[in-house]
């Protein structure tokens, strides 16, 4: 497709599980940034992927989140032992370069964790 | 430490013209960008701007002052689907983020 997609579009899991989430960016974007926002709030930083190494891990919240990124496109964003507190829209964005603004979101995944 | 200011929230009416300031506080600057997200939906790329002046895309502009750490966005003709939060966004030197504002609503009235 021609956008940034990510799934699931709604993700409802049990504390204490693990979850996994996708992205798909823009063919040929070579940034991709994993955000996430809770309800009324700005948007976080988690992580930034440069082709497939992460230079910018600062944003994690704690060691259950990890990413990665493979062939330079497909990123997972996994969250071990979800918390309550982890209950958040997660938004993935690529551009062309880290130069060029954060680019073209995709749609998010809505994680809810009971 | 590291902020964005922006407004909580602004009103205009339909034909109008509205501007969203934000001023910056960070460690360095490479760029300003801005969004526009629409309640239950994703932020969309507005602009982008890395060197100062002013950007213009249709309807919307989007200004820039290093000097000042200030920038604003610029909406013309109003319409009431432009009624959504507007989020500047800035990158700071040394790291990759982009630190986001806590957004502006923006409420079109007709």
């Amino acid at each position: 497709g021609a956008g940034v997609s990510q799934s699931p579009s709604n993700k409802v899991t049990e504390k204490g599980k693990d979850v996994e989430l996708r992205c798909d960016p823009i063919s040929g974007h070579t940034a991709l940034y994993w955000y996430r926002q809770s309800l009324g709030q700005g948007l976080e930083f988690l992580i930034y992927f440069q082709g497939n190494s992460a230079p910018d891990k600062s944003g994690l919240p704690s060691d259950r989140f990890s990413a990665e990124r493979t062939g330079g496109s497909v990123s997972t964003l996994t969250i071990q032992r979800t918390q309550q507190e982890d209950s958040a829209v997660y938004l993935c964005a690529s551009s062309l370069d880290a130069n060029s603004g954060t680019g073209y979101f995709g749609p998010g995944t809505r994680l809810l964790v009971l | 430490g590291q902020s964005l200011e922006q407004p909580s929230e602004v009103t205009a009416v339909e034909g109008a013209i509205v501007q969203i300031n934000c001023t910056y506080q960070t460690s360095g600057f490479y760029g300003l960008s801005w969004y526009q997200q629409h309640d239950g939906g994703a932020p969309t790329f507005l602009s982008y701007n890395a060197l100062d002046g002013l950007e213009e895309t249709g309807r919307f502009s989007s200004f820039l002052s290093r000097s000042d750490s200030y920038g604003y966005l610029l909406l013309q003709e109003l319409q009431m689907k432009d009624s959504a939060s507007y989020f500047c966004a800035v990158r700071t030197s040394g790291t990759y983020k982009y630190i986001f504002g806590t957004g502006t609503r923006l409420k079109v009235l007709a």
